[in-house]
C-alpha cells in the first residue's frame, strides 16, 4: 500500500483568504495524486488530476502542485461555498488511497 | 449528460450478503474502466474496487479478504458489487465511480450519489 498522509485535518479561514492542503505520499507517485471536494451528503467531485491539472468546470481559484514527494492544493482566494471537505488520492498503484481528508472552516 | 445511478443498498444481517449495482448513461461505458468506493458515517473515501473496460482486469483493496465481487454487464450499461460475509464494519456509503480515462489508473471524474448500506442485526 502507499499511504498519502494529508494535512491539516481541519483548517479555519476567512472568505478570501489563500489556504494550502497537502498530502504527502510515501513513495514516488509520480504525478498521480487527485483532488477531490465533497460538500455533506453528496458525492465527491473531481477537482484537481495527475497533480495540478483543473477538471473542466473547476474554478480557476483551485491549483494543485507538487515538490518530490509532496503534494498542495492551493485555494487562492476563498468563497463560501469552499468550506468544505476536500481529499487527496494516488492512483499510482492499488489500492488507490485517499487521504485522510481535510475539513475547511469558517473563521 | 453522465449519469451514475447506484441502487440495491438497505439494511442487512451480519453475515449476509448483498448485491450493488450501478446504472450508467449518457456515456460510452464499454471504453472506461469502473470503480466502487465507499465512506463510513462521518469517515474518510475507501477506495474498494475496479474492474477494466473489458472486465478482464478485476482488483481490490486487500481489507476485502476476498469476500467482494465486482463485475459489469456493458450490454446492460450496469456495474456490480457482489457483497458476502457482512459485518459492522462494512456499514457505508457505497459510491461507483467512472475513470477519466479509458483505462484505470484514474482520476474518477463522475460519482453516483451513493447507496447506504447498514449491516445491523
Amino acid at each position: 500500500d502507499i499511504p498519502v498522509t494529508q494535512s491539516p485535518s481541519s483548517l479555519s479561514a476567512s472568505v478570501g483568504d489563500r489556504v494550502t492542503i497537502t498530502c504527502r505520499a510515501s513513495q514516488n507517485i509520480l504525478n498521480f495524486l487527485n483532488w477531490y471536494q465533497q460538500k455533506p451528503g453528496e458525492a465527491p467531485k473531481l477537482l484537481i488530476y495527475r497533480t495540478s491539472s483543473l477538471q473542466s468546470g473547476v474554478p480557476s481559484r483551485f491549483s494543485g502542485s507538487a515538490s518530490g514527494t509532496d503534494f498542495t492544493l492551493t485555494i487562492s482566494s476563498l468563497h463560501p461555498e469552499d468550506f468544505t471537505s476536500y481529499y487527496c488520492q494516488q492512483t499510482y498503484a492499488t489500492p488507490y488511497t485517499f487521504g485522510q481528508g481535510t475539513k475547511l472552516e469558517i473563521k | 449528460q453522465v449519469q451514475l445511478v447506484e441502487s440495491g443498498g438497505g439494511v442487512v444481517q451480519p453475515g449476509r450478503s448483498l448485491r450493488l449495482s450501478c446504472a450508467a448513461s449518457g456515456f460510452n461505458m464499454t471504453i472506461y474502466g469502473m470503480h466502487w468506493v465507499r465512506q463510513a458515517p462521518g469517515k474518510g473515501l475507501e477506495w474498494l474496487s475496479l474492474i477494466s473496460k473489458d472486465g478482464n482486469t478485476k482488483l481490490y483493496a486487500d481489507s476485502l479478504e476476498g469476500r467482494f465481487t465486482i463485475s459489469r454487464d456493458n450490454s446492460k450499461n450496469t456495474l456490480y458489487l457482489q457483497m458476502t460475509s457482512l459485518t459492522g464494519d462494512d456499514t457505508a456509503v457505497y459510491y461507483c465511480a467512472k475513470d477519466q480515462n479509458p483505462d484505470y489508473y484514474g482520476p474518477f471524474d463522475y460519482w453516483g450519489q451513493g447507496t447506504l448500506v447498514t449491516v445491523s442485526s
